[in-house]
Formats: structure tokens, C-alpha cells, sequence
């Protein structure tokens, strides 16, 4: 059914442990978006890719590091994080107006 | 940057009524003003969208509207069902597009058997 695929869907890290978080799209889209989803809150958009091509950093703490070695795969890189961070972070692709998002990761700091 | 306010963020209605939930956005060069529904565990979907030279939009019993001079837009579903039932998310982008997508704060509806 998705054309977006996230992994893993559910990650529990501590404070010092380093993880990565994946995104994989099969809809030839060339944009790419992290956001980060808390209760309660408005989806906040965390970084844009435009063709590979980083394009928006909307003030996101050196501790998440984006990267992008191709149009279809999209990776967070995790370091350091607060229980604060705990959230689920939504991986979307598009190619016009829609954004197609993943099912998400569920990511819990400890 | 642009802010999205949304409204209310829990709304609960009897099966077969209406439900109205409204958005206003800051940025008067916003033109795109999409709507997504989220059910419990699963992903955002887009199910409507409006542009800023349209005024109202429907598609079957969901509808929306757009004021672009109080900068105001509302989402329209009528004869409700219980698989309405989801959080409702507005979005306004001045970029025409899913590009710097600013999201609302999202409304649970409830649709009540």
C-alpha cells in the first residue's frame, strides 16, 4: 500500500547511544522531509531535500544530522538526544503539492 | 515564518451531523492549503486541498473553504460516519506545493455510532 518506508517502527535509545533512522521512498519523487510528530503539537517540519540537495534546516539541534545519498533513501542520524526528543518522526516524499508520508518511527529516549 | 492556528482540537459529533473545523494562517503569500486525515496508528493522507484563486472546493461529503482576505480556511464534512473518526491536520504553503508545508496542531474528531 505505502510508497514510503520507514524503518525501524519502533526504537527506545539511551541518551548516549548513537542510532539512525531510515527512510526509503519507490514513487520517484524528488523531495524528501523529516518531520517530527509530539502529542498535541503541530507536525514540525525538521529538514527538506531537493533532489539530494539539502534545502530547508528549520532550526534543528546539531544532535539530529539528515542525510540523503540519493533521491530515494533519506536517513536521520541520532546522538546525544533528550527524553524531550521522544516523538514520532515521519519521513514524506513528494513531487508536486502532496506529501506521501511513512507509517513513521515511534522513538523513545530513555 | 508562517503560523497555522487550528480549531478546536477535540471535536465530537453524532453520526449524520456535520463537523467544521477551521485553520488561520499568518503569511498572506500562502497559496496552497492542503488538509490531511491521520486514523490512530497509521500515516497522514491528503484528502482535500485548495488553492488561494479557488474559493471553495468539495469532494463528496467533505468540502473546503478558503477567506483569503481574514486568511482563514475550514474543512466541511457532512453526513458523518464513524471512519471519520481520525485527527484532521490543516497545512498552508507559500510555495504552491508540499514544499515548507507549516501544519496546523491537529483536531481529533469523534463520530459517536
Amino acid at each position: 500500500e505505502t510508497g514510503v518506508t520507514q524503518t525501524p517502527r519502533h526504537l527506545v535509545m539511551g541518551m548516549t547511544n548513537k542510532k539512525s533512522l531510515k527512510c526509503e521512498q519507490h514513487l520517484g519523487h524528488n523531495a524528501m522531509y523529516w518531520y517530527k510528530q509530539s502529542a498535541k503539537k503541530p507536525l514540525e517540519l525538521m529538514f527538506v531535500y531537493n533532489f539530494k540537495e539539502q534545502t530547508e534546516n528549520n532550526s534543528v539541534p546539531s544532535r539530529f544530522s539528515p542525510e540523503c545519498p540519493n533521491s530515494s533513501h533519506l536517513f536521520l542520524h541520532l546522538h546525544t538526544l533528550q527524553p524531550e526528543d521522544s516523538a514520532l518522526y515521519l519521513c514524506a516524499s513528494s513531487q508536486g503539492r502532496e506529501a506521501f508520508f511513512g507509517q513513521g518511527t515511534r522513538l523513545t529516549v530513555v | 515564518g508562517e503560523n497555522v492556528e487550528q480549531h478546536p482540537s477535540t471535536l465530537s459529533v453524532q453520526e449524520g451531523d456535520s463537523a467544521v473545523i477551521k485553520c488561520t494562517y499568518s503569511d498572506s503569500a500562502s497559496n496552497y492549503f492542503p488538509w490531511y486525515k491521520q486514523e490512530l496508528g497509521k500515516r497522514p493522507q491528503l484528502i482535500i486541498d485548495i488553492r488561494s484563486n479557488v474559493g471553495e472546493k468539495k469532494d463528496q461529503r467533505i468540502a473546503v473553504t478558503l477567506n483569503k482576505t481574514a486568511k482563514h480556511f475550514s474543512l466541511h464534512i457532512t453526513e458523518t460516519q464513524p471512519e471519520d473518526s481520525a485527527v484532521y491536520f490543516c497545512a498552508a504553503s507559500i510555495k504552491g506545493s508540499a514544499r515548507q508545508l507549516t501544519f496546523g496542531s491537529g483536531t481529533q474528531l469523534t463520530v459517536l455510532p
